[in-house]
């Protein structure tokens, strides 16, 4: 089975950094995506890791350590709109995909 | 643009209605999903197709069924609803064996079962 874990809340400062982490465990792994959610909105994608290594894309950076069985959501300069909850997921072999709780990001002024 | 559709944004059933919900995609993708989504839950799977005809169990499929007709189409039935299927019902299609696979959601259909 998959069992995926990250934190349930976050709070952190306009134009700071967070990083988001997220453990999993699961029987086979064909990669690790990082959704956004914002409140009453259908998920959107924003990252995909399937090497060790970090992924950068502008603000946001996704690294994936599979012998650790981690990866963190890192975002630079944060935005009032980057408050939403950020979904991490794993894709097992065959096609279904397992998300995580979410985590939710509160920027402050 | 990509776009995947589901047939009702907020629906009010009673317990022991049949509810259909339904889903249409344009893109053409093999893979079909329906999650429900609950505060402190996550996503979790119900049902997923990887083609026509085809469906297998996600990890909560007691108390719900699907059909998948036609490949842009795949509805969730609720044989007799109860309130504890009071959710957030989000759709995602996905081509198979993409470079990515990844995941497109639609908005998302809010069911609340009285």
């Amino acid at each position: 089975g998959q069992n995926i874990d990250q934190p349930t809340e976050m709070t952190a400062t306009e134009g700071a950094i967070v990083q988001i982490n997220c453990t999993y465990q699961t029987s086979g792994f064909n990669g690790l995506f990082w959704y956004q959610q914002h409140a009453g909105e259908a998920p959107t994608f924003l990252s995909y890791n399937v090497l060790d290594g970090l992924e950068e894309k502008g603000r946001f950076s996704s690294f994936l350590s599979r012998s650790k069985g981690y990866s963190y959501l890192l975002l630079k300069e944060l935005q009032m709109k980057d408050s939403a909850s950020y979904l991490c997921a794993v894709r097992p072999p065959h096609q279904k995909v397992t998300f995580g709780t979410g985590t939710k990001l509160q920027v402050i002024p | 643009d990509v776009k995947v559709t589901q047939s009702s944004r907020y629906l009010v059933k009673r317990t022991g209605e049949k509810v259909f919900l339904e889903c249409v995609q344009d893109m053409d993708h093999e893979n079909m999903f329906w999650y429900r989504q609950d505060p402190g839950l996550g996503l979790r799977l119900i049902y997923f197709s990887y083609d026509v005809k085809m469906k297998e169990k996600g990890d909560i499929p007691e108390g719900y069924s699907v059909s998948r007709e036609k490949k842009e189409r795949f509805s969730l039935i609720l044989e007799s609803a109860s309130t504890n299927q009071t959710s957030m019902y989000l759709c995602a299609s996905s081509p198979f064996g993409g470079a990515i696979g990844e995941l497109f959601f639609g908005e998302g259909s809010r069911l609340t079962v009285l």
